[in-house]
């Protein structure tokens, strides 16, 4: 079984910090994908990274794949209310997707 | 391009009732994936159908199973319901062929079992 350990658990921050949030596996994995959940939705896809080193930006979002292809990183620039959720990594494989157990953000206005 | 479509939202059911839930993947994905999500346990993988045919299985009790059909439209059934039932059911599909198995989720069925 391939884990997928999220780091940190709960991140409770005011709007305009910066903040990264932290995937990492002992496992090598072929790509890696991140969601963004919230309360009483499904997750929604945010990005996939495939090739090691990548470096993945999505407006105030950037994601890297580790070299290694074993850990991945989300960093949040100027965080605002709106980036409040669950973020979830996960790996897809044949119709199976292996989740992290996420880190649930608060940002405060 | 329409998402994935969950039916019900809500649903209350009691202890040794059974359930079935609906899920109508994005148009022309082929596979279809059911999860279970609880504060305690995350994201769990229940099955995943490809082709009207079970392809993927996680670690559930029998009492947790599905099905597809040709239009790849897919449901799942609880049988005996039991009050750890009680989670928001995830669906999510993919074109599922080589390569192509990103998954995109609905917006679940939040089922509790009184």
């Amino acid at each position: 079984t391939q884990l997928l350990e999220q780091s940190p658990q709960f991140l409770s921050i005011q709007e305009g910090e910066n903040l990264t949030v932290y995937c990492n596996s002992s496992s090598v994995f072929s790509s890696l994908q991140w969601y963004r959940q919230e309360p009483g939705e499904g997750p929604v896809l945010l990005v996939t990274v495939v090739t090691g080193g990548e470096v993945k930006k999505l407006k105030r979002l950037t994601f890297q794949f580790g070299d290694a292809r074993k850990d991945s990183s989300l960093h949040i620039t100027a965080a605002q209310p709106g980036d409040t959720g669950l973020y979830l990594c996960a790996n897809t494989n044949a119709g199976k997707s292996t989740f992290g157990d996420g880190t649930t953000l608060t940002v405060k206005p | 391009k329409a998402g994935v479509t969950q039916t019900p939202r809500y649903l209350i059911k009691t202890r040794g009732q059974q359930v079935t839930l609906s899920c109508s993947p994005i148009s022309g994905h082929r596979s279809v994936s059911w999860y279970q999500q609880t504060p305690g346990q995350g994201l769990q993988f229940l099955f995943e159908y490809f082709s009207e045919t079970q392809r993927n299985k996680g670690n559930f009790p029998g009492r947790f199973s599905g099905r597809q059909f040709s239009n790849s439209r897919s449901e799942m059934n609880v049988s005996t319901l039991e009050l750890g039932d009680s989670a928001l059911y995830l669906c999510a599909s993919s074109p599922g062929g080589t390569g192509k198995n990103i998954q995109y989720f609905g917006a679940g069925t939040r089922l509790s079992v009184l």
